[in-house]
Formats: structure tokens, C-alpha cells, sequence
């Protein structure tokens, strides 16, 4: 069973704070990395899709970097807002196998 | 505008009874999914297929089944409903790149 591993597993920062999370996946057979955004009572949206080594994202205020040879990913984000309030979920993919293994999420509350 | 759609979107049933969650999606995508949510541990993939006529079996696969007819359906049946099984379900598709999600199904098995 493959090992996807998200730390924190929950997290409350107040506005303004900026903030980050961790991703572990095995560093063999990496394809790709995926983080998604999921807010309450809604479905999963995808953020980021990284594949290369040294990747780095950027959306806005969130941003995300992939180190695939020591199989970890961050995911930042700068002068969080309660809007940014949601579960971030990493997702791991082997080889071409296209079937994404996700981790447990890290769920963030942001304080007005 | 293309999406992905489940149904029914709240079930309750009984132990025993053959229960089947519906998932269409428009994306013409080849790549489709199923997981289940549960607390602690995000989502777990049940089944997947890769194209019409290809099934695969995922990390919580028992007691569970899909079938791929067509592009645009994965339905998801529970052969024989238990309490365990009590979860929230979400379809996903992809072709090759992020996924797409529904709505989700809350199935309740009492």
C-alpha cells in the first residue's frame, strides 16, 4: 500500500498569518504530485498538478514546490484569509498509472 | 459546459440490500474513479477505470463493484450493503491530468 502522508493534520492561523503544509509520497516511481483544494460541503478542486523535480507553482497567494528525489511537496500560502479556510489534500501518482493515492488532508481555519 | 454528476446525492438504506451510486460525467474523459471519505483518513480509492470495458480494483475494494459500459458512466454497487460501509462517495474523472469531482453521494446504511 503506497504511503502518502500530510502534516499537519489540521491547522488555525489567524488572518494575515502566512502558512504551510507538508506532503510525503514515495520518491520511487514518482509521475506526478496533485494538491487540491476542498472546501465544506463542496467537492475537490484542483490547485496544482507538479511532475518535475524542483517544480516550483504559483497561484495567487498559494504557492507549492516539489522535491520528488526525497518524495516530499510543500504548499504555501502567504497572508492567509478565512476564505483560504478548506482541506488541502495532496495527491500521488506512480509511474503512468494515472490512479491518484491521496493523503489525509491538512484542514486550515483562518481567525478574522 | 462540461461536468461530472452524481446520483443520487443522499441515501439512506438497509444492512443486506443491493445499493448502486451513479456518476456521470461529459468531460469524455477515459480516466474514472471512485472513493469513499471518512474521517482520518481522506479519500480512499474503491475502483477505477481507464476506459469502456476496463475495471480495476483500488485499496478498499471489497464488497464493492463498478462496471464501464460507456465513456460516460461508472456506476458504483454495493453488493450487499453493511454499516461499514456508511460514507460519503466521490466520483472523480481525469484524462491524464487533474481530476474533476462530483458532488459526492452521503450513503447512510442503517
Amino acid at each position: 500500500i503506497l504511503n502518502v502522508e500530510q502534516s499537519p493534520q489540521s491547522l488555525h492561523v489567524q488572518e494575515g498569518d502566512s502558512t504551510n503544509f507538508t506532503c510525503s509520497f514515495p520518491s520511487s516511481n514518482f509521475y506526478a504530485l496533485h494538491w487540491y483544494r476542498w472546501e465544506t460541503a463542496k467537492s475537490p478542486e484542483a490547485l496544482f498538478v507538479m511532475t518535475l523535480n524542483g517544480d516550483e507553482k504559483k497561484k495567487g497567494r498559494i504557492s507549492a514546490t516539489l522535491n520528488t528525489k526525497e518524495g516530499y511537496s510543500y504548499l504555501y500560502i502567504k497572508g492567509s484569509q478565512p476564505e483560504d479556510s478548506a482541506t488541502y489534500l495532496c495527491a500521488f501518482v506512480m509511474d503512468s498509472s494515472y490512479k491518484l493515492i491521496f493523503g489525509s488532508g491538512t484542514r486550515l481555519l483562518v481567525r478574522p | 459546459d462540461a461536468e461530472i454528476t452524481q446520483s443520487p446525492r443522499h441515501k439512506i438504506t438497509e444492512t443486506g440490500r443491493q445499493v448502486t451510486l451513479a456518476c456521470h460525467q461529459t468531460w469524455n474523459h477515459n480516466n474514472m474513479f471512485w472513493y469513499r471519505q471518512d474521517l482520518g483518513h481522506g479519500l480512499r480509492l474503491i475502483h477505477y477505470s481507464y476506459g469502456v470495458h476496463d475495471t480495476n480494483k483500488g485499496e478498499v475494494s471489497d464488497g464493492y463493484s463498478v462496471s464501464r459500459s460507456n465513456t460516460e458512466d461508472l456506476p458504483l454497487t454495493l453488493e450487499s450493503a453493511a454499516s461499514s460501509q456508511t460514507s460519503v462517495y466521490f466520483c472523480a474523472s481525469s484524462e491524464n491530468t487533474e481530476a474533476f469531482f462530483g458532488q459526492g453521494t452521503r450513503l447512510t446504511v442503517v
